[in-house]
């Protein structure tokens, strides 16, 4: 079946822009996170949703990150005011419930001018 | 959570079976040893998990010690496309989040 999709898969933006990254989840799976992967390090924890709601944003950086899942399927993570320390590969990944096995997209690598 | 320690990087030959250890000496009873791995531009792909039994799917063998401090990632034949980025991580029973470490950088050579 079809994976995680997220989209796009690559965004260039100027400091002080606004960005929005796209991931859709595995049909059914319920449960969604956001991960942010700088070069050379391994992927760190930014947000999960249980359904629509955020359950978890412990991991959101500051106030210019922001995250939405309207209707309990595809999620998007909005970043106000971009900086150059943004940049980094952002990832989306998905479970069928919050404690089980967690699926990744491919990621969106984000640049920041 | 639990930390982690692997090695930073390991080389292996094709068609030999690599062994990727990971040091888990703090895991509690019921945290659970998973692993990832990432392929070079690709998100981190599910490989394997386990609690206390060595576990095996089409993939890898784990292989938990009796006291759950170390494990061990087993592919059995190794392919030049197994050339990734294995994460080792420890995550609680319950718990939504993965706390990645730094990974073995494994390089499979012809």
């Amino acid at each position: 079946g079809a994976g995680v999709s997220q989209t796009p898969s690559n965004k260039v933006t100027e400091k002080g822009k606004y960005v929005e990254l796209r991931c859709d989840p595995i049909s059914g799976h319920t449960a969604l996170y956001w991960y942010r992967q700088s070069l050379g390090q391994g992927p760190e924890f930014l947000i999960y949703f249980q359904g629509t709601g955020a359950a978890d944003d412990s991991g959101l950086p500051n106030d210019r990150f922001f995250a939405v899942r309207p209707e309990g399927s595809v999620s998007t993570l909005k970043i106000q005011r971009t900086e150059r320390g943004d940049s980094a590969v952002y990832l989306c990944a998905s479970s069928p419930g919050r404690t089980d096995t967690q699926y990744f997209g491919p990621g969106t690598r984000l640049t920041v001018l | 959570d639990a930390k982690t320690t692997q090695p930073t990087s390991m080389d292996c030959a094709e068609g030999r079976a690599a062994n990727l250890p990971c040091n888990h000496s703090t895991i509690s009873g019921n945290e659970y040893v998973y692993w990832y791995r990432q392929i070079h531009s690709q998100g981190p792909q599910y490989i394997i998990h386990g609690l206390k039994n060595n576990e095996t799917n089409e993939m890898a063998s784990l292989i938990i010690t009796e006291d759950r401090k170390s494990s061990t990632l087993i592919l059995p034949h190794a392919t030049l496309r197994d050339t990734a980025v294995y994460y080792c991580i420890v995550r609680p029973q319950g718990a939504q989040k993965l706390v990645f470490g730094q990974g073995t950088r494994l390089t499979i050579n012809p």
